[in-house]
């Protein structure tokens, strides 16, 4: 079935360091990806995302690129900040009903 | 914007009690999920319903049943709860604009 491997955490930053989380998915079709993000008591957020090859999603200066070639939608940042911190999840939707499949999630965290 | 709302931030329960997860979403969503959510394992789908009175399960459905009586309104049972169940549940609504996800319920059961 679908599936998202994520990189493990926690990756530990210091602000305005560049930010980079790995993330691949096995799927059947054209799925598309997202990355959410959870705030500390917080539900998920939507941070972006990409729906064919070759987008880019982008917002709050964070970027992933869907790149079918190595099936990766790596998150990435060029400069963090504290209020980043917070638990990024990868995630997949394929044709179909469309259920998100999740990958276990990278804590960030940001020190001043 | 949707909102999903969740009844309980927090639920402390005891061992084999039957416990119900409230889930009410405002924006006529006729998709309605459940996850459970732990640390190393990300988000898992528990039930999903596209429909009032329909019910598929997801990866997880074992101990769980679900209930969606009123297209809004999507509960989760534990029929008879355990220590293993002690989780983060999130519910979630899907429109045209995607999923919206609820606050989360921090479930102990004791």
């Amino acid at each position: 079935g679908d599936s998202v491997t994520q990189m493990e955490g926690p990756v530990t930053l210091s602000e305005e360091a560049f930010l980079t989380i790995n993330c691949t998915y096995t799927a059947t079709g054209y799925p598309s990806l997202f990355w959410y993000v959870q705030y500390p008591g917080e539900g998920l957020q939507l941070l972006l995302k990409a729906t064919k090859a070759d987008d880019k999603g982008s917002n709050k200066g964070f970027e992933a690129t869907y790149r079918k070639e190595t099936t990766s939608f790596h998150l990435e940042k060029g400069s963090v900040q504290v209020s980043d911190s917070a638990v990024y999840f990868c995630a997949l939707v394929n044709t179909g009903f469309q259920k998100l499949v999740f990958g276990t999630g990278t804590r960030l965290l940001v020190s001043p | 914007d949707v909102k999903v709302t969740q009844s309980s931030r927090y639920l402390v329960k005891r061992t084999g009690e039957k416990v119900f997860l409230e889930c009410v979403q405002d924006m006529d969503h006729e998709n309605m999920f459940w996850y459970r959510q732990d640390p190393g394992l990300g988000l898992r789908l528990i039930y999903f319903s596209y429909d009032v009175k329909m019910k598929e399960k997801g990866d997880i459905p074992e101990g769980y049943s679900v209930s969606r009586e009123k297209k809004e309104r999507f509960s989760l049972i534990l029929e008879s709860a355990s220590t293993n169940q002690t989780s983060m549940y999130l519910c979630a609504s899907r429109g045209e604009g995607g999923y919206t996800f609820g606050s989360g319920t921090r479930l102990t059961v004791v």
